[in-house]
C-alpha cells in the first residue's frame, strides 16, 4: 500500500522568506500526488497536483512543487511567504486505478508565518 | 471551479442521539463520494468510500452501523452517526469526484460534530 510521510509537524518562517514543505512517499510506481491547504476550521483547498509530465508544477497562491522520481519527493515551494499563507498543509497520494484513485494524507505539516 | 457543500457547518448533540451530515456537489455530478474523519492536529482518516446507487465501502476499524453513509443521487452522500457518543466528536470532510473527470477530488467546508 502508498504512503506518505511529511517529516516536519511544524515549520516557522518570517514574512516575505522563502518555504519548502517536504513530502515523501512509498510506492512502486509514480502515483499522483497532489498538496492541500487547510485554514483553521476549514476544509481542504488544491493546492496543486502532478499526474505526468512536467515535473514541476505551478499551483495556485504562488506555489509550485517539483517532482524528484530519485528521491520519492514532491516538495512545496513558495520564494516568499506572506502571512495569509499560515495555514495546515497536507500531500497526498493517490494511486491510479483504473482512471480513477482513492488518495492517502500525509499528517500535515503546520507552517507559522512571522512578521 | 467545483463547489462541495456540506451542512451543517456544525452541530452539537446530546450523547445517544444521531447525526446527519449532508455533503453536496453543487456544479457537477459526483459518482464518488468519500468521507473523512480528522482529528485535532491530525490527518484526515478515509472513512468509507461511496458510489451513487450502490453500498458504501468502509475501511477497516470503522463500523458501518455506526456511520451509516448513504448516496442516492449523484449530488448528495450523507452520513448519519448514530447513537453518538463523545468519542464521535471530530470534524468530518466529505470529497466528490467529478464524474467527467474522474481523477479531481473537491473537498467540503467541514462539518464540526461535537456530543456532549
Amino acid at each position: 500500500a502508498q504512503s506518505v510521510t511529511q517529516p516536519d509537524i511544524h515549520i516557522t518562517v518570517s514574512e516575505g522568506a522563502s518555504l519548502e514543505l517536504r513530502c515523501n512517499y512509498s510506492y512502486g510506481a509514480t502515483p499522483y500526488l497532489f498538496w492541500y491547504v487547510q485554514s483553521p476550521g476549514q476544509g481542504l483547498q488544491l493546492l496543486l497536483k502532478y499526474f505526468s509530465g512536467d515535473t514541476l508544477v505551478q499551483g495556485i497562491k504562488g506555489f509550485e512543487a517539483e517532482f524528484k522520481r530519485s528521491q520519492s519527493s514532491f516538495n512545496l515551494r513558495k520564494p516568499s511567504v506572506h502571512w495569509s499563507d499560515a495555514a495546515e498543509y497536507f500531500c497526498a497520494v493517490g494511486v491510479p486505478s483504473g482512471g480513477s484513485y482513492i488518495p492517502t494524507f500525509g499528517r500535515g505539516t503546520s507552517l507559522i508565518v512571522h512578521p | 471551479g467545483a463547489v462541495v457543500s456540506q451542512h451543517p457547518s456544525r452541530v452539537i448533540c446530546k450523547s445517544g442521539t444521531s447525526v446527519k451530515i449532508e455533503c453536496r456537489s453543487l456544479d457537477f455530478q459526483a459518482t464518488t463520494m468519500f468521507w473523512y474523519r480528522q482529528f485535532p492536529k491530525k490527518s484526515l482518516m478515509l472513512m468509507a468510500t461511496s458510489n451513487e446507487g450502490s453500498k458504501a465501502t468502509y475501511e477497516q476499524g470503522v463500523e458501518k452501523d455506526k456511520f451509516l453513509i448513504n448516496h442516492a443521487s449523484l449530488t448528495l452522500s450523507t452520513l448519519t452517526v448514530t447513537s453518538a457518543h463523545p468519542e464521535d466528536s471530530s470534524f468530518y470532510i466529505c470529497s466528490a469526484r467529478d464524474r467527467g473527470r474522474t481523477v479531481t477530488q473537491y473537498f467540503g467546508p467541514g462539518t464540526r460534530l461535537l456530543v456532549l
